[in-house]
């Protein structure tokens, strides 16, 4: 079974600042997806970035980009010039090609302050 | 295009109980998935369906059921209500069968607000 790791239960940084949220993943699939998912106080659950394991090139949203190290299984949100409405929930969840599920991390809780 | 509706937001119940809880997808859409929200055990997934039909279903008891009609709208039952199942049931939709590329979005999960279960 697949499971993924956040270590970082909450972090708190300055606006404009970047800040790195990590993620490690335990698969022994070949090709599957990867995805940040942001949860706001009290607002739904949006999709951040994703990432197809079978693509060397690391994915960009913007201000959002991530590292992705297939050999080592991690999967880090970096955001840059963070701004207040990244506050949230952030969520790194795995899917296998043809599954019907995402397996979701604990939740990182990231704090941008003023 | 209006998002992801769930029904209702907040109940409380009793042990004992039942409950069912309604989800409307985007329009369009024909998949939908629920998951369980606690802040012990994070996000598990309760189940998946795609055209009425329940293609997957995660690790939870009998007492979790669901359904989904003809048109996509889907309601989930927990019977028997535990103390333990309090939560946020998050439901998501997602336009084609999950697991399957549709237009390069495998995987993207469009969710509702939830609906938060205190059982007393």
């Amino acid at each position: 079974a697949q499971t993924v790791t956040q270590s970082q239960p909450e972090m708190s940084v300055q606006e404009a600042e970047t800040v790195t949220l990590s993620c490690t993943y335990d698969t022994s699939e070949s090709n599957y997806y990867l995805f940040w998912y942001k949860q706001p106080p009290s607002r739904q659950m949006i999709l951040v970035i994703r990432q197809e394991a079978y693509k060397q090139q690391n994915a960009t949203e913007n201000r959002f980009s991530v590292n992705f190290q297939k050999a080592a299984k991690s999967f880090s949100l970096k955001i840059s010039d963070s701004q207040l409405g990244d506050t949230a929930m952030y969520f790194c969840a795995f899917m296998k090609q043809g599954a019907q599920k995402l397996v979701f991390g604990q939740g990182t809780r990231l704090t941008i302050n003023p | 295009k209006a998002g992801v509706t769930q029904t209702p937001r907040y109940l409380i119940k009793t042990r004992g109980q039942q409950v069912t809880l309604s989800c409307s997808p985007i329009s369009g859409h024909r998949s939908v998935s629920w998951y369980q929200q606690t802040p012990g055990q994070g996000l598990q997934f309760l189940f998946e369906y795609f055209s009425e039909t329940q293609r997957n279903k995660g690790n939870f008891p009998g007492r979790f059921s669901g359904r989904q009609f003809s048109n996509s709208r889907s309601e989930m039952n927990v019977s028997t209500l535990e103390l333990g199942d309090s939560a946020l049931y998050l439901c998501a939709s997602s336009l084609g069968p999950l697991g399957l590329e549709i237009g390069g979005r495998s995987g993207e999960l469009f969710f509702g607000e939830g609906s938060r279960l205190t059982v007393l």
